[in-house]
């Protein structure tokens, strides 16, 4: 059973820096590329980054870019997100999911219960 | 960026009856090479992550009902429920894999009449 479980979120103030963590299990880990999506408090979801499973190759939207960095270690099975500079509008639930593929053109067919991050003095 | 939209916003439909929720992108996402439309249709419940429905624009996600169906091509995506039950009420979105970043729909909320 494919499980996804992230962790890592919390109160941070403007301008501070958070590690999201996801856990994973129940597949092969390297294999997949993973993503992270999040959805701001009562609105829809805004993709924000994904991290091949082919070659580690890393995307990012135009909101996050230069500020957010997608990680994994597969020896821990794990995906990071490393978020500096964080401002009041990337207060959301932060989703960790699986793709469909290696490659980073897939579908999310697994995700995780997220996190929630909240930016605020 | 590719930009997606979704319409309607809402809609409300009599159980057992058809809901159609439409999708279009701002280019195309039909990649050539393999004739696969880089669309994805997605479920939310209150309080639950998303859920995969439909991927390649009209694959349907193992263990999803049946009632449950894409279709299009392009730029212009449909997701049908043939026969609405009361567990569909939810928000469903559209995204595409085409080209980063890869964006979702608004999303299309979707109650019972």
């Amino acid at each position: 059973e494919v499980q996804l479980l992230e962790s890592g979120g919390g109160l941070v103030q403007p301008g501070g820096s958070l590690r999201l963590s996801c856990e994973a299990s129940g597949f092969t880990f390297s294999t997949y590329a993973m993503s992270w999506v999040r959805q701001a408090p009562g609105k829809g979801l805004e993709w924000v980054s994904v991290i091949c499973g082919s070659d580690d190759t890393t995307y990012y939207a135009d909101s996050v870019r230069g500020r957010f960095t997608v990680s994994r270690d597969n020896s821990k099975n794990t995906l990071y997100l490393q978020m500096y500079s964080l401002r009041a509008e990337d207060t959301a639930i932060y989703y960790c999911a699986k793709t469909t593929s290696s490659t980073c053109n897939g579908g999310m067919q697994y995700w995780g219960q997220g996190t929630l991050v909240t930016v605020s003095s | 960026d590719i930009v997606m939209t979704q319409s309607p916003d809402s809609l409300a439909v009599s159980l057992g009856e058809r809901a159609t929720i439409n999708c279009k992108s701002s280019q195309s996402v039909l990649y050539s090479s393999n004739n696969k439309n880089y669309l994805a249709w997605y479920q939310q419940k209150p309080g639950q992550p998303p859920k995969l429905l439909i991927y390649w624009a009209s694959t349907r996600e193992s263990g999803v009902p049946d009632r449950f169906s894409g279709s299009g091509s392009g730029t212009d995506f449909t997701l049908t429920i043939s026969s609405l039950q009361a567990e569909d009420v939810a928000i469903y979105y559209c995204q595409q894999y085409y080209s980063s970043p890869f964006t979702f729909g608004p999303g299309t909320k979707v109650d019972i009449k």
